[in-house]
């Protein structure tokens, strides 16, 4: 499978523990975004790398939130203290970059549960 | 920032019907507008797009229609198969800026055979 791949696909956790998501994006895109989704919404922004440069972060992304891109190639996104309302799908995507906005490739999400 | 109003939130057709969802955004930088469709437990799929710099675009059964001057931007599908059944978003994004688009809530299509 080319497309953007995310580990783990679900991930149950109790409320004070940190989780660790993986995405890995489509070979040779520059760009990837994290996103959150909750039931009835559309994809709520996280934050935007340009290879390993995080250029945006939402006010959404609390201090307990990070995310890295070491090498320009995939990305973790670390949540430190879950809480309840932290439970969501977080999406990664991935997009080939350029002067113009292009289209972004979707990977399959972490569903998180926080007991 | 840019905000993205999504409606309806429901839509239930006949199958064979057309179904038109609407949006509107707020930012006139917004120059890029995607619609994708997401089915039950899967991810957001791109579908069609629609750059500023026209008007109208059609793929098959499906066309988006942009109104700069409104700023808001539509999406029919006709002929409606049950298969079209999804949660629909649209999108608005500055291609001048950050390239971060923002979603709409969502329009959940179901197509009755």
């Amino acid at each position: 499978d080319t497309g953007v791949s995310q580990n783990p696909r679900h991930k149950i956790t109790k409320r004070g523990q940190n989780v660790t998501f993986r995405c890995d994006p489509i070979s040779e895109h520059n760009r990837l975004y994290w996103y959150r989704q909750t039931l009835g919404q559309g994809p709520e922004f996280l934050t935007y790398f340009q290879n390993e440069a995080q250029l945006e972060k939402s006010r959404l992304l609390s201090d307990r939130f990070s995310a890295e891109r070491p090498k320009g190639s995939f990305s973790t996104l670390e949540i430190q203290r879950t809480e309840q309302g932290d439970s969501a799908m977080y999406l990664c995507a991935s997009s080939p970059g350029g002067i113009h906005y292009n289209e972004q490739f979707f990977g399959p999400g972490t569903r998180l549960t926080v007991l | 920032g840019e905000n993205v109003e999504q409606h309806p939130s429901t839509l239930s057709v006949q199958e064979g019907d057309s179904a038109v969802i609407k949006c509107t955004y707020s930012d006139s930088a917004s120059n890029y507008f995607p619609w994708y469709k997401q089915e039950l437990g899967k991810r957001p799929q791109l579908i069609i797009d629609i750059r500023s710099n026209v008007g109208e675009k059609k793929d098959q059964r499906i066309a988006v229609t942009l109104n700069k001057t409104a700023k808001h931007f539509s999406l029919h599908i006709t002929e409606t198969q049950p298969e079209d059944s999804a949660v629909y978003f649209c999108a608005a994004i500055s291609s001048g800026g950050s390239y971060i688009p923002t979603f709409g809530r969502g329009t959940s299509l179901i197509v009755h055979p």
